[in-house]
């Protein structure tokens, strides 16, 4: 179908280190968005890619759309306690979000 | 947060019983929608809106049903609770459509005993 499978499902890291996550296909997507949720908010809309090898940065983000249009990532460089939270990959044309990656921070 | 509001925040109620949860917006945006959000599951579509009278099912619509007879309220009706559908459930809009982004409100959680 048109669900997007997301990895990993947790990460700890040490303040400082690097995350990534990643966001498989099995079908070719049109575009995909990212969504961050803190602990007990709502999703909110960090970015959309559409074209096939695009990247994208936000500060310290910077995230990624496979060439073939069936994966993408979102990495963090040196992060903060402010990173904190869930961060979900979405088709959201076909209305599918990802399980999602929960990022702790150890500071 | 797009002029989003979700009614009632917390509601706890009892198995069979029926349950109408309120999502307001301001903006009059044309598409909004439904999702649940459960641990391990990410969020999941019940219902969307393309306009006034204008539904579709989800994902997982079995259980739920929608009306939008206004464009600033779309209202989410659970017609006989059962304890499967203790949730988190999330409202959104889009502006443009779903190949846009999705704004979100803040969340009700429904606690079915």
């Amino acid at each position: 179908g048109q669900q997007v499978m997301q990895i990993p499902q947790y990460q700890h890291v040490q303040e400082g280190e690097d995350f990534t996550t990643y966001c498989n296909s099995s079908t070719t997507l049109s575009n995909i968005q990212w969504y961050k949720q803190r602990p007990g908010g709502h999703p909110v809309f960090l970015i959309q890619l559409v074209k096939s090898g695009e990247v994208k940065k936000q500060k310290r983000l910077t995230f990624q759309f496979g060439e073939a249009k069936k994966n993408s990532s979102l990495h963090i460089t040196a992060t903060q306690t402010t990173d904190v939270g869930t961060y979900f990959c979405a088709n959201f044309n076909k209305f599918y979000f990802g399980s999602g990656t929960k990022l702790n921070v150890k500071p | 947060d797009a002029g989003i509001t979700q009614s009632p925040r917390h509601k706890v109620t009892e198995t069979g019983t029926p349950v109408t949860l309120r999502c307001h917006q301001t903006e009059n945006h044309r598409y909004m929608y439904w999702y649940r959000q459960d641990p391990g599951h990410g969020l999941r579509l019940i219902h969307y809106s393309y306009g006034v009278k204008d539904t579709d099912k989800g994902e997982v619509s079995d259980g739920y049903s929608v009306s939008r007879s206004k464009t600033e309220d779309f209202l989410l009706t659970l017609e006989s609770a059962t304890s499967s559908q203790t949730s988190v459930y999330f409202c959104a809009i889009s502006v443009e459509g779903p190949n846009t982004e999705a704004f979100f409100g803040q969340g009700t959680r429904l606690t079915v005993v």
